[in-house]
């Protein structure tokens, strides 16, 4: 079946400008996350969406990054005013209830700011 | 103290040689324990989870000790494709909600 898709791929986008990072979570999944990578660096927490329930948005790094899930289905990412230091990997995934907690990691989107 | 701890390397190691590495955790209510494998450029993949029996797939081991709290990962007969980074996963605060470790560098020599 279909993976944990992303878009875009790929991001270049000027200093102060906003983008919209886009997750496509597997059918059914309740639970879904976004994580940030530097180069070379581990992941970093950034939100969880589990169901119907309050997002955990302990580790989104500034009130610049907002989330959103329409139910348990897509779920963008919004950056606004975009600095240099956002320059990274997002990668998005998602995971079934029952599921021992196991993660399905979409390709995520590179982001690059000028 | 963070959640999840690991030896961030790089171990590097010849072929054929057997390799460890431990992950900490903080938070003593963890149920479930993973181990994730990250290639270069890519997103991580599920290698194995971890049983509180201890667990084997093919040259892999994986090991729990709630005790002293560490979940370790065991690697047999190293191949160069073993080449990637490993990440540790524990679930922390709240239903599903899981913390990675920030990783453990693994570079096989010919």
């Amino acid at each position: 079946g279909a993976g944990v898709s992303q878009s875009p791929s790929n991001k270049v986008t000027e200093k102060g400008k906003d983008v919209e990072l886009r997750c496509d979570p597997i059918s059914g999944h309740t639970a879904l996350y976004w994580y940030r990578q530097r180069l070379g660096q581990g992941l970093e927490f950034l939100i969880y969406f589990q169901g119907n329930s309050a997002p955990d948005k302990s580790g989104l790094p500034s009130d610049r990054f907002s989330a959103e899930r329409t139910g348990e289905s897509v779920s963008t990412l919004t950056i606004q005013r975009t600095q240099q230091e956002d320059s990274a990997v997002y990668l998005c995934a998602s995971s079934a209830p029952g599921d021992g907690y196991e993660q399905y990691f979409g390709p995520g989107t590179r982001l690059t700011v000028t | 103290r963070k959640e999840v701890e690991q030896d961030p390397g790089p171990f590097n190691v010849p072929e054929g040689a057997t390799v460890a590495f431990n992950c900490t955790y903080s938070n003593s209510a963890s149920q479930s324990f993973f181990w994730y494998r990250q290639d270069c450029r890519k997103e991580p993949k599920l290698l194995m989870s971890v049983y509180s029996s201890g667990n084997e797939d093919g040259r892999f081991t994986a090991q729990l000790n709630r005790a002293s709290q560490y979940i370790s990962l065991l690697i047999r007969d190293s191949k160069l494709s073993d080449s990637a980074t490993y990440l540790c996963v524990v679930n922390g605060r709240g239903y599903q909600k899981v913390t990675f470790g920030t990783g453990t560098k693994l570079q096989v020599i010919p």
